[in-house]
């Protein structure tokens, strides 16, 4: 079965320092992978994706992450963190390339806190 | 534009009241979906729709009833919910199924 874990469930971090969010997939093949940031009451928003190609994906504000196969991981990382980041960011695994499932598996989320 | 619109923003209902949650999308995209989050969680898909055409169920309780009327409009209708159907109601859509899903902002729904 399908899972995807965040072992963090929440972060602290101070305004400038990285950052470095944690997420590890199970899955047989490959999946699509996605890095979403919520803040309180709103939607999802995408950050970054990988299908294929590049395992170093750059996203919207200042986030990049990795894929790592070997470790079935996914990694978001900043190299400084804004106040504004603070958010919910779950993390989410798609069956890849070839299904047509259409499900979203996504991790427990992880809450950043940013102190100034 | 990737946007993704949702109306009401904000809705409380009685449990012997019927309602419709709206979602819009302008992207052309042939797949939406209806996902519910409680406080804290992550979002649970409920339907996924697929060329206006039903394609999962995760079983839902009826008194959930989605209708997708055309490509571009997927809505939720409600009745006799319970409090514990309080929630996040978000709607997101996709170019299909296999793609990148985008959400909208959500309707917050509370059931007194």
């Amino acid at each position: 079965a399908q899972s995807v874990t965040q072992p963090d469930i929440h972060i602290t971090v101070s305004e400038g320092a990285s950052l470095e969010l944690r997420c590890n997939y199970s899955y047989g093949a490959t999946p699509y992978l996605f890095w979403y940031v919520q803040s309180p009451g709103q939607g999802l928003q995408l950050l970054l994706k990988y299908f294929s190609g590049d395992t170093l994906v750059q996203g919207i504000k200042g986030f990049e992450a990795e894929f790592k196969r070997s470790q079935s991981s996914f990694n978001l990382r900043k190299p400084s963190v804004h106040w504004s980041d603070a958010a919910e960011y779950f993390c989410a695994v798609a069956p890849g390339r070839g299904s047509t499932l259409g499900r979203l598996y996504f991790g427990r989320g992880t809450q950043l806190t940013v102190w100034p | 534009d990737t946007e993704v619109t949702q109306t009401p923003k904000h809705l409380v209902m009685g449990m012997t009241n019927k309602k419709s949650l709206k979602c819009e999308q302008h992207m052309g995209h042939r797949a939406m979906y209806w996902y519910k989050q409680k406080a804290k969680k992550p979002p649970e898909l409920m339907f996924v729709y697929s060329y206006e055409k039903l394609s999962i169920n995760e079983s839902v309780p009826s008194r959930f009833s989605p209708e997708c009327p055309n490509s571009s409009l997927l809505n939720l209708h409600l009745h006799a919910l319970q409090p514990e159907d309080s929630a996040l109601y978000l709607c997101a859509s996709s170019q299909s199924r296999a793609d990148t899903q985008y959400f909208g902002p959500g309707t917050r729904l509370t059931v007194l």
